[in-house]
C-alpha cells in the first residue's frame, strides 16, 4: 500500500510570505497532484507532476522521483491563498492515495 | 464545460435510510472514483471504475455499492445508513493524461 505524508499539518503565514509544504511517498508512482481545497469547497488540482518542476504564477511545484518526495511552494503568499493543500499520488494508473492535507492560513 | 457534477450537496439521513448519490461527467473519462473525507483524514477511496460495465472496491467499500452503466454515470448507493457514514463524498474522475477533477462534493450526516 502506498503510504502518503505531508508535513506541516497546520501552516500560518503572514502576507507576503514563502511557503513550502511537503510531501513523501513510499512507493513508485504514475504521477503527483497537488490539490487546492477550499472551506466547504470543492477540490481543484492545482498541478500534476510526473517529474521535475511546474509553475504557474505564485505556485511552484517541484518532484524527485528517486528520493520519493515532493513541494509545493508558494511564493508572496496572500490571505486567498488560504486552504487546505493535498497531496495525492496516482498508483498503478488507475488508483490515488491523498495525504491527510496542510492546512494553511495567510494573515494579512 | 461542466467537468464533475454531484448531486445532491447536502444530505440529512435516519439511520437505516438508503439514497444515491450521483455523479456524472462530460469529458468521456474512463476512470471514476468515490471518495469520502473524514475531518483530519486523507480522502478514502470506496469504489472505482475504469471504465463502463466495470467496477472494483477501494479501500473503504463496506456499506455502499456502485453502477457504471454508461461512461457517464457513476452513482453510489448506501442501503442501510449509520452514523459511521457520516462524511463528505467526492466524486472523480481522470483523464487517460492522468490529469484529474473532483466534483463539489456532498456532506452527508447520518442521524
Amino acid at each position: 500500500k502506498n503510504e502518503v505524508e505531508q508535513s506541516p499539518q497546520n501552516l500560518t503565514a503572514q502576507e507576503g510570505e514563502f511557503i513550502t509544504i511537503n510531501c513523501s511517498y513510499s512507493v513508485g508512482i504514475s504521477a503527483l497532484h497537488w490539490l487546492q481545497q477550499h472551506p466547504g469547497g470543492g477540490i481543484v488540482s492545482l498541478f500534476m507532476l510526473s517529474s521535475g518542476k511546474k509553475k504557474h504564477g505564485r505556485l511552484i511545484a517541484t518532484i524527485n522521483i528517486q528520493e520519493k518526495h515532493s513541494s509545493l511552494h508558494i511564493t508572496a503568499s496572500h490571505p486567498r491563498d488560504s486552504a487546505v493543500y493535498i497531496c495525492a499520488v496516482l498508483y498503478n494508473f488507475n488508483k490515488f492515495y491523498f495525504g491527510s492535507g496542510t492546512k494553511l492560513n495567510v494573515k494579512p | 464545460n461542466a467537468g464533475v457534477t454531484q448531486t445532491p450537496k447536502f444530505r440529512i439521513l435516519k439511520i437505516g435510510q438508503s439514497m444515491t448519490l450521483q455523479c456524472t461527467q462530460d469529458m468521456n473519462h474512463n476512470y471514476m472514483y468515490w471518495y469520502r473525507q473524514d475531518p483530519g483524514m486523507g480522502l478514502k477511496l470506496i469504489y472505482y471504475s475504469v471504465g463502463a460495465g466495470i467496477t472494483d472496491k477501494g479501500e473503504v467499500p463496506n456499506g455502499y455499492n456502485v453502477s457504471r452503466s454508461t461512461t457517464e454515470d457513476f452513482p453510489l448507493r448506501l442501503e442501510l445508513a449509520a452514523p459511521s457514514q457520516t462524511s463528505v463524498y467526492f466524486c472523480a474522475s481522470s483523464s487517460a493524461d492522468r490529469r484529474a477533477f473532483f466534483g463539489q462534493g456532498t456532506r452527508l450526516t447520518v442521524v
